[in-house]
């Protein structure tokens, strides 16, 4: 069974950079037919998208969080992580790693999130 | 910037039929953009319900289903249960790992 762990601070100071490390168990990272995502979600309110990185380094971002975000991964380690810049109270969240399946082929196509860590909660300190 | 709407909340009584819908501010949603549903519960991380439109994810009872109907993708739950309650989210994919989540939909069965 798949597994994806969340890890860092939990506690970040506005204006600095805020780190997470999702590791993943029970399967490898190295698969063309995934994409690693994080995802977040403020107090209260609904999920957002942040950003996805395939094992192979491509990266895809939500356009909203302009160029704050970047995105590594580490096959060796099957762990990927997320770095956010400049972060401000707005940013406080629970951020969660995902598994997104986009499994296309010419005859078939499956795309869904498939797997998600537990979340890891985030708070920007004034 | 791609928004997907969803009705921020929805009230069904126990064992009726209820439906939530997925739309677009500008355009309409299709099977290609592989819609999908996610059931979320307080303290847990989201589940899936439905993906590729309308198929189930493993385990989910067949009450739940997916479809698209006029220019939104729809998830129905027919003969809703208490324990339905719930934050449902939408989720269309834009290709290349690029997602767009709906605003989520609280569900309350009373």
């Amino acid at each position: 069974q798949l597994q994806l762990q969340e890890s860092g601070p939990g506690l970040v100071k506005a204006s600095e950079t805020l780190s997470l490390r999702c590791t993943v168990s029970g399967g490898s990272i190295s698969k063309l037919v995934y994409y690693w995502v994080w995802v977040r979600q403020p107090p209260g309110k609904g999920l957002e998208w942040i950003g996805s990185i395939s094992y192979s380094g491509n990266t895809y971002h939500n356009p909203s969080l302009k160029s704050r975000v970047s995105m590594s991964v580490d096959p060796s380690k099957n762990q990927f992580s997320l770095r956010m810049t400049s972060v401000t109270a707005a940013d406080t969240a629970l951020y969660y790693c995902a598994r997104l399946r986009d499994d296309c082929s010419s005859t078939y196509c499956f795309v869904h999130f498939d797997y998600w860590g537990q979340g890891t909660l985030v708070t920007v300190s004034s | 910037q791609t928004v997907v709407t969803q009705e921020p909340s929805f009230s069904v009584s126990p064992g009726e039929t209820v439906t939530l819908t997925c739309g677009l501010t500008s355009g309409s949603v299709s099977t290609s953009s592989y819609p999908s549903w996610y059931r979320q519960t307080p303290g847990q991380a989201p589940r899936t319900l439905i993906y590729n439109t309308n198929l189930r994810s493993s385990g989910v009872p067949d009450r739940f289903s997916g479809s698209i109907l006029g220019n939104k993708a729809a998830l129905t739950i027919t003969g809703a249960q208490a324990d339905d309650e719930s934050d449902f989210y939408c989720v269309l994919y834009m290709g290349s790992g690029y997602t767009v989540f709906g605003g989520g939909t609280k569900l309350t069965v009373l």
